[in-house]
């Protein structure tokens, strides 16, 4: 039971550059989040989704795409990557429940340069 | 607008000194109320909760907050920080029956051995 696994840990690319972040859950979630931590800033949401299929916009959504093809997976796309998209990434997860405490995994460190 | 506001961003203590992180929040309707911890190295992770019922709440490693509604607040304390208490906190709202989180920016605690 992995519970939120994101690939990859790491990555730098270059300006203009297009890459997918993958988000995987192991514990039949409905609800899924992509969020990035910048210093001083806290966690702010890109994108989520209510369940497979779906997805809506968050806080800060420009520039990232994201899907919800699977019930398990939910994967952010950078379509071309700008500098101010250097972050830490967490997905983060929870079930339909009252109890609506996230699971986070690990983070994904993004360097655009 | 939602927002949860953390009135430090970094804090400095020695062992044994107390602790009290400040967290305010604005939110139309009743609110869930988080707090979260990231350990160096380590996933965010829960540290307590408030739903309903008693405004004092007690969450993992000896950390409890108060929930005191008309300030708008859910400050968090603890009597006595340890080092490995070192690591930063992060206030979270979630209106109730919602389902998406709002962050604070983070208070990052450093404990002196």
């Amino acid at each position: 039971n992995a519970g939120v696994t994101q690939t990859p840990k790491f990555r730098v690319l270059k300006t203009g550059q297009s890459m997918t972040l993958l988000c995987a859950q192991d514990m039949n979630h409905e609800y899924m989040y992509w969020y990035r931590q910048d210093p001083g800033m806290g966690l702010r949401l890109i994108h989520y989704s209510v369940g497979e299929g779906t997805t809506a916009k968050g806080e800060v959504p420009d520039g990232y795409n994201v899907s919800r093809l699977k019930k398990q997976n939910f994967l952010l796309g950078l379509e071309s990557a700008a500098p101010s998209q250097t972050s830490v990434y967490f997905c983060a997860t929870h079930d339909r429940s009252g109890a609506n405490v996230l699971t986070f995994g690990a983070g994904s460190r993004l360097t655009v340069l | 607008a939602q927002s949860v506001s953390q009135h430090n961003h970094h804090v400095i203590l020695s062992e044994a000194a107390s602790l009290e992180l400040g967290c305010n929040y604005s939110y139309g309707g009743t609110v869930n109320l988080f707090w979260y911890v990231q350990y160096p190295g380590q996933h965010l992770q829960l540290l307590l909760k408030y739903f309903s019922g008693d405004p004092l709440v007690k969450g993992i490693k000896g950390f409890e907050a108060e929930f005191i509604k008309s300030k708008f607040s859910f400050n968090l304390r603890k009597p006595s920080v340890q080092w490995s208490d070192t690591a930063e906190y992060f206030c979270a709202a979630q209106g109730t029956g919602g389902f998406k989180t709002i962050f604070g920016a983070g208070t990052r605690l450093f404990v002196k051995a």
